[in-house]
């Protein structure tokens, strides 16, 4: 079955410090992977894509995520935690042959510590 | 530019009632979707549209009805409401060209009582 496993519900980290959030997929078809961020009362903002080449994709606010086929991941990094980073973080998997449907994972709650 | 727009963007029904959420996208994107997003379980999709006048289920379709009438419209109807559709609804469309992403409308917060 195709799904995707974000296996931290809540992270608190401390600004300044460094992010990752972990994204895991079961998926059958190669898969397009996206990062959505969304803060309170919001809609969802695209932080980053990949599609293919580079397994290391930069997005914006200084995330970057790497795509590890091997281990089916797609973990989100930032090196420097800023509070207005506050927000829920989603992991998405799709693919080009379903249409644009995408699968989200459980979401991943982050608040940063001052 | 507008983008994707709900409406509306808040709603209180009773049990049994029926109504219609709209979305609305000014981008001629060919694809449209209505998810659901429920706490901790991410947003799971309803129905989706790949191009006027086509509809297809999604992973919840049930107690919900969609129309296509036009490309830039995606409706989503509910008959009779039940407590168990209490959600934030959201909308999203993307181009039919690979390597793009979906954009999403800002959300109708949906309470069934």
């Amino acid at each position: 079955a195709q799904s995707v496993t974000q296996p931290d519900i809540h992270i608190t980290v401390s600004e300044g410090a460094s992010l990752e959030l972990r994204c895991n997929y079961s998926y059958g078809a190669t898969p397009y992977l996206f990062w959505y961020v969304q803060s309170p009362g919001q809609g969802l903002q695209l932080l980053l894509k990949y599609f293919s080449g580079d397994t290391l994709v930069q997005g914006i606010k200084g995330f970057e995520a790497e795509f590890k086929r091997s281990q089916s991941s797609f973990n989100l990094r930032k090196p420097s935690v800023h509070w207005s980073d506050a927000a829920e973080y989603f992991c998405a998997v799709g693919s080009y042959n379903q249409g644009g449907k995408l699968i989200f994972g459980q979401g991943t709650e982050l608040s940063v510590k001052p | 530019n507008a983008g994707v727009t709900q409406t509306p963007k808040f709603r209180v029904l009773k049990t049994g009632q029926s109504m219609t959420l709209l979305c609305a996208q000014d981008m001629n994107h060919e694809y449209m979707y209505w998810y659901r997003q429920d706490p901790g379980m991410g947003l799971r999709l309803i129905h989706y549209s790949v191009g006027e006048g086509t509809t297809a289920k999604g992973e919840v379709p049930d107690g919900y009805n969609v129309s296509r009438l036009k490309k830039q419209n995606f409706l989503l109807g509910l008959e009779s409401a039940a407590p168990s559709q209490t959600s934030v609804y959201f909308c999203a469309s993307t181009s039919n060209n690979q390597n793009t992403e979906a954009f999403f409308g800002q959300g109708t917060r949906l309470t069934v009582v």
